[in-house]
């Protein structure tokens, strides 16, 4: 599967624990995004990534959210201290470096926190 | 104020018909113009990309008015498989290429 590849589909966790999303664009992709769309909401930018920049994080949470893209291995989501208003699907995509709009999205990783 | 607005739906259609859909944005600066699909639980897909002058893919038209900020979606001879939710998307001048700005969605339900 040359698509974007996020894990896990699924996550569970207890407010105050950690989560942890993975995300490897498409081969011969540079650039990655991360998204998150909360419950009846649309789909809202967080982060843009390439290897070990991160380029804009305007949309990402102040507190507890990080995102990295180190040289190699995957991009991570990373979210400390989970509280309910996480619960949401986080969708990671990825483009060529000349692409205006056609993003590639991965099937989204769906954190519930308890 | 929401950058792109979408009438939510549902609209529930029988095979066959004709649906459209539209769509408004805010910031006259939006520069690129998509409509995108999601099935349920799944990720979002590129339908197409609305240009100035309009466009059609098969059965799918789309049409841009930028004086009125306003993108619609014409679907023709409705299929059960078009059932979905159609994301109104735009890209704004200055901003990150890929930062998009998402409509909630429009849901299409077709029925035989």
């Amino acid at each position: 599967n040359a698509g974007v590849m996020q894990n896990p589909r699924h996550l569970v966790r207890r407010r105050g624990q950690e989560a942890r999303l993975r995300c490897s664009p498409m081969k011969g992709h540079s650039h990655v995004y991360w998204y998150r769309q909360l419950p009846e909401e649309g789909l809202k930018f967080m982060v843009y990534l390439q290897k070990e920049n991160i380029i804009d994080e305007s949309g990402m949470p102040k507190e507890r959210f990080s995102a990295e893209f180190p040289k190699e291995g995957p991009s991570i989501l990373r979210i400390q201290q989970v509280v309910r208003g996480d619960s949401a699907a986080y969708f990671c995509a990825s483009s060529p470096p000349t692409s205006i709009g056609e993003l590639f999205f991965g099937e989204g990783s769906r954190l519930t926190v308890l | 104020r929401k950058e792109v607005e979408q009438d939510p739906g549902p609209f529930n259609v029988p095979e066959g018909a004709t649906v459209a859909f539209n769509c408004t944005y805010s910031n006259s600066a939006s520069q690129s113009f998509f409509w995108y699909r999601q099935d349920c639980r799944k990720e979002p897909k590129l339908l197409m990309s609305v240009y100035s002058s309009g466009n059609e893919d098969g059965r799918f038209t789309a049409q841009l008015n930028r004086a009125s900020q306003y993108i619609s979606l014409l679907i023709r001879d409705s299929k059960l498989s078009d059932s979905a939710t159609y994301l109104c998307v735009v890209n704004v001048v200055g901003s990150t290429l890929g930062r998009l700005y998402f409509g909630r969605g429009t849901q299409l339900t077709v029925w035989p």
